[in-house]
Parts: structure tokens; C-alpha cells; sequence
């Protein structure tokens, strides 16, 4: 069965810094993978998805995403974080879309003034 | 155009009873997604319908039950709860590679 590993429950980063977040995934085959954001004010949002194609992922607020098969991992990038930024961030892992997905346990975002 | 609506918001049960939970999409959208979230097992993906037609499913037993009419609204059911079923269910549309939450009924299983 697939599974998600997000390593860093916690972290924190000044407003402005660079942000990269970490997902690794098991899962046999070509896996779809996404990422979600969720906060407060907001409630859950999808951030990109991959299921194929090109490896760099754009997704909305800026973020990235880059599959890296021989690593499997699929890491979310935003290159100047914003006070509005700080949510819980979700990976997560499927097959053939959503069938079977599986997330992490998340990272908890602090973004420092 | 609105967004996804779920209702109720909040919801108390006691063990052994059962619930409905509704789930209306935006409009135009035919795929709706049903998602369980507690502080202990965090997210995990329920089923997924398309066209009055469950295309995906998580790994949850056959307690948890779902159905799509067609104008795309959405229910699910939980029969005979149990204390774990105290949770925030969370509904998504999509439309293409977008994806739209719902704000969530919360539900407590006394």
C-alpha cells in the first residue's frame, strides 16, 4: 500500500525567506501526488497536483512542486513566504487520481514577521 | 457562483445511531469527494463520485456509505457510529485539475 512521509512536523521561517517543504511517498507504480494547504480563515485548499508530464509543478500562491522519482519525493517550494502563508501543509499520495489516497501527517507552518 | 456547501455544520450522535451528511458541489461540477479528518488518523480520503457513480474509494469499511443524485449533490451515511467516527467530514467538488473544499460538518459521536 502507498504511504506518505512528511518529515518535519513543525517549522518556522522569516517572512520573505525561501520555504521548501518535504513529502516522501512509497508507492510502486506512477503515483498522482498533491499538495493541500489548509488554515483558519480558509479551510482546505488544493494547492497542485502531478500525474504526469513535466516534474515541476505551479500551483496557486505561488508554490511549486517537484517530483523526483528516483528520490520519491515530491517537495513544495515557494521562493518568498508571506505572513498569510502560515497554514497546515498537507502531501499526499494516490492511484489513478484519488483512488486509495493516502496523506501525510502534515508540516504546521509559523511564519516570523 | 457558490461555493461548496455542506450541511449540517455540526452534528452530535450517540453510538449505534446513524448519519447523513449532505454535500451540495459547485455548480457544474459532476465530481464530489468525501474526506475524514481526527487529530489521530488525520486525513483520510473516503470515496469520490462522478456522474452518480463511485469512481474511487479510500480504505474505510462498509459502514461508510455514499451516493450521488443527478444534479451532483452528494450524500454520505454512517451506520451504527462508533466513538472514532467523531470527526470533521469534509466534501470537495472538482472540475478538471481544480478542487473545491467545503467548509466541513463536524460531528461528535457521545
Amino acid at each position: 500500500a502507498q504511504s506518505v512521509t512528511q518529515p518535519d512536523i513543525h517549522i518556522t521561517v522569516s517572512e520573505g525567506a525561501s520555504l521548501e517543504l518535504r513529502c516522501n511517498y512509497s508507492y510502486g507504480a506512477t503515483p498522482y501526488l498533491f499538495w493541500y494547504v489548509q488554515s483558519p480563515g480558509q479551510g482546505l485548499q488544493l494547492l497542485l497536483k502531478y500525474f504526469s508530464g513535466d516534474t515541476l509543478v505551479q500551483g496557486i500562491k505561488g508554490f511549486e512542486a517537484e517530483f523526483k522519482r528516483s528520490q520519491s519525493s515530491f517537495n513544495l517550494r515557494k521562493p518568498s513566504v508571506h505572513w498569510s502563508d502560515a497554514a497546515e501543509y498537507f502531501c499526499a499520495v494516490g492511484e489513478d487520481n484519488n483512488n486509495d489516497m493516502r496523506f501525510g501527517a502534515g508540516t504546521r507552518l509559523t511564519v516570523k514577521p | 457562483k457558490a461555493g461548496v456547501t455542506q450541511t449540517p455544520r455540526y452534528l452530535i450522535k450517540t453510538r449505534g445511531q446513524q448519519v447523513t451528511l449532505s454535500c451540495s458541489p459547485i455548480s457544474g461540477h459532476r465530481s464530489v469527494s468525501w474526506y475524514q479528518q481526527t487529530p489521530g488518523q488525520g486525513l483520510q480520503f473516503l470515496f469520490e463520485y462522478f456522474s452518480e457513480t463511485q469512481r474511487n474509494k479510500g480504505n474505510f469499511p462498509g459502514r461508510f456509505s455514499g451516493r450521488q443524485f443527478s444534479n451532483s449533490r452528494s450524500e454520505m451515511n454512517v451506520s451504527t457510529l462508533e466513538l472514532g467516527d467523531s470527526a470533521l467530514y469534509l466534501c470537495a467538488s472538482s472540475l478538471g485539475l481544480q478542487e473545491y473544499f467545503g467548509p466541513g460538518t463536524r460531528l461528535l459521536v457521545l
